[in-house]
Order: structure tokens, then sequence, then C-alpha cells
């Protein structure tokens, strides 16, 4: 595997569900992102890892829940969604220490829709 | 407050023609780092170039070229001879400051159809 990968790639869920969304990057960085893209929207970021820390947390609700067990993986656990939370999620990582780039690497994100 | 803006948002153009994509961006900082990415029907994000706020040169890439111009704050992108494998949204970014910024701030994109 080469890149980052997310799975699952879609998932249904109804809003009593708990599931979780997992990113793996096979880059060897140290900064994992997790964004949302909802139609017609900017992709917003939801949190921000670096070395396993979380560094940024832009007021998510609380059932998302992100988890960084390491620099390789990342998770976000879901649980008692919302209809409104269906979007595209993606997954991106970069070297964090690297002076002037911040360029990011995406997955190609989960498509979750809530029932 | 960075901001990104991307007032186009769709194109359509016939294959062969050129197009280009507009981003106005807002920022504070002097140093700042310029980005456009490509989401095909697939969903994942492809990183096309950076750009950062020292460097006013424009840049050409095979078909593709961006002109960057801090006098009115853009960073404009263009496809020359489109093609259908053009088809994507295309996002453009924005980072402010230098060493261990990770913060990316995006457009709403535009979508680009190329029509055969």
């Amino acid at each position: 595997e080469t890149g980052v990968t997310q799975t699952p790639r879609h998932l249904v869920m109804g809003m009593t569900n708990k599931k979780s969304l997992k990113c793996e990057q096979h880059l060897g960085h140290n900064a994992m992102y997790w964004y949302k893209q909802s139609a017609k929207k900017p992709l917003e970021l939801m949190f921000v890892y670096s070395l396993e820390e979380r560094v940024e947390n832009n007021s998510v609700p609380s059932r998302f829940s992100p988890e960084c067990p390491n620099s390789s993986h990342l998770f976000l656990h879901l649980h008692t969604l919302q209809p409104e939370d269906s979007a595209l999620y993606l997954c991106a990582s970069s070297p964090r220490w690297t002076g002037s780039y911040n360029e990011q690497f995406f997955g190609p994100g989960t498509r979750l829709t809530v029932l | 407050a960075q901001k990104v803006t991307q007032a186009q948002t769709e194109i359509s153009v016939v294959e062969k023609e050129d197009v280009t994509l507009d981003c106005v961006y807002e920022t504070r900082d002097t140093t700042y780092y310029l980005f456009w990415y490509k989401q095909p029907p697939s969903g994942e994000l492809v990183f096309l170039i950076r750009r950062n706020s020292f460097d006013e040169q424009n840049e050409i890439s095979g078909r593709y070229s961006w002109n960057f111009q801090k006098s009115t704050s853009s960073f404009n992108f263009t496809i020359t001879a489109s093609q259908v494998v053009d088809s994507a949204v295309y996002f453009c970014a924005l980072s402010e400051g230098g060493f261990g910024n990770e913060k990316l701030t995006f457009g709403t994109g535009t979508r680009l159809t190329i029509i055969p």
C-alpha cells in the first residue's frame, strides 16, 4: 500500500449506531488530519494531530471522537450522528517539521450517509 | 484571518479549449503558501502545485500554468488545450506562516467539465 488509505469507502449508518473511520498513511509523515466535505461548502478542517498529539480541534461536536494511536494511523469514532453529518470525510497527512512545506496528501475519503 | 475565494462555481468548455480558474486570497501574513488541488470523481484530492509568497514567478507544467500576482492577491490556474480527463473539481488553498504550520484554508472549489 502506498500513500494514504481510508476504510471504509462508503458507510451508511443509523442515528443510534456507533462506527469508526480508519485512515492509514504509508508516507512516514508526522501530521494527520480529518476534513469534512459537504456539498457546496469549503473543506472543513475537523482535527489535526501532530506527532500523535491533537493540536487543533475546530469546535467539532463531541459525537465525533478522533484517535491517533501512532503516527501512521488515525481514527474517527462516530456515535449518535445526525443526518446533517452526511458528507465525504477526508483524511490527509503531511510531514510536520519540514520548514517551508505544508503540502498535504489526501486519502480517497469515506462517503458517510446518516439515515 | 485567512480566506480563499473561488468565484467560479462551475465551468464547462469544449475539449481543446483553454480555461482559466480564478483564485483570490486574503491573508495578513507576509509568509504564506498557495496550493491547487484536483479532486476527480474518485474523491481523492490530488496535489498540483505549491507556491510560496516570495516567489511570484509563474510556473508551467505541461498543459498547466499558474499566474501568481501578489498585487491582486490572485493565484489563477490555466489549462491549455483541455482534455476530458481534466474534468474534476479544483480547489485553491492557502496556508499562513511557515515553520510547523499545518492548517490549510480551502476555497469552495470550481467544478470543471470538459465536453468532448
